[in-house]
């Protein structure tokens, strides 16, 4: 299967900082890749989709302004977590679906990143 | 939205002992995935099921949806330890593969 990596695995950052998490899609080029977060115990809640080229949209209830993505270039999305507070503290997975997108193809998850904020 | 329920939260079972995990949804299911996921780490996908009535098998699991599209079973035959994980059923939201979860399904086998 196709290898999506997240960087870093792992960060604590104090309060107030902005903290910035990769995705990269190793085996092919992904015009979208999603942004997932999970609380612990809980399952994954769809964050918004990042789309090569234009702006990211946002599933409801999630500040753009504090969840800022770029997708970079077709391998590579960011995340940044901006004035990041405790109740960021998260596990973040990125998803890169293969086909380019279109409708029910397999979805790669990268590793995740775990977000602890002190 | 879609609402996916997945039963039983969590089980325990004996080595060699099979298990069935269900994942239930209030609307038709256009396309319907299982994943795996050891806590703390990334999902492993396990299947992806599209068509009413349609199984998928892989080494001892199987996954099944049903004729409705709104039930999908993920079977594990003969249970092995490192079979024990968080599964979880995603559905695609309508379009374009955005994934809605279902609350997984805490596995534990005992040796």
């Amino acid at each position: 299967g196709a290898v999506v990596s997240q960087h870093p695995s792992r960060v604590i950052c104090k309060s107030g900082t902005s903290v910035k998490i990769e995705c990269r899609s190793l085996d092919f080029q992904a015009t979208t890749m999603f942004w997932y977060r999970q609380f612990p115990k809980q399952s994954l809640m769809l964050m918004a989709t990042s789309n090569e080229g234009s702006k990211a949209t946002y599933e409801q209830g999630v500040e753009k302004d504090k969840f800022l993505i770029n997708h970079a270039s077709l391998t590579l999305s960011t995340l940044t977590v901006t004035s990041a507070h405790p109740e960021d503290s998260s596990f973040y997975i990125c998803s890169v679906p293969s086909g380019g997108g279109t409708f029910y193809n397999e979805q790669f998850f990268g590793p995740g990143t775990r977000l602890t904020v002190l | 939205s879609q609402e996916l329920e997945q039963s039983p939260q969590s089980l325990i079972v004996q080595e060699g002992k099979n298990l069935t995990i269900n994942c239930t949804s209030s609307k038709t299911l256009y396309g319907l995935y299982w994943y795996k996921q050891k806590y703390g780490e990334g999902l492993i996908f396990l299947m992806m099921l599209q068509k009413g009535g349609e199984e998928k098998s892989h080494e001892k699991i199987t996954a099944k949806l049903d004729e409705k599209k709104q039930q999908s079973s993920l079977h594990i035959t003969a249970s092995q330890p490192s079979h024990a994980g968080i599964y979880l059923c995603g559905a695609d939201k309508a379009a374009g593969n955005k994934l809605t979860f279902g609350g997984g399904t805490r596995v534990l086998v005992k040796p």
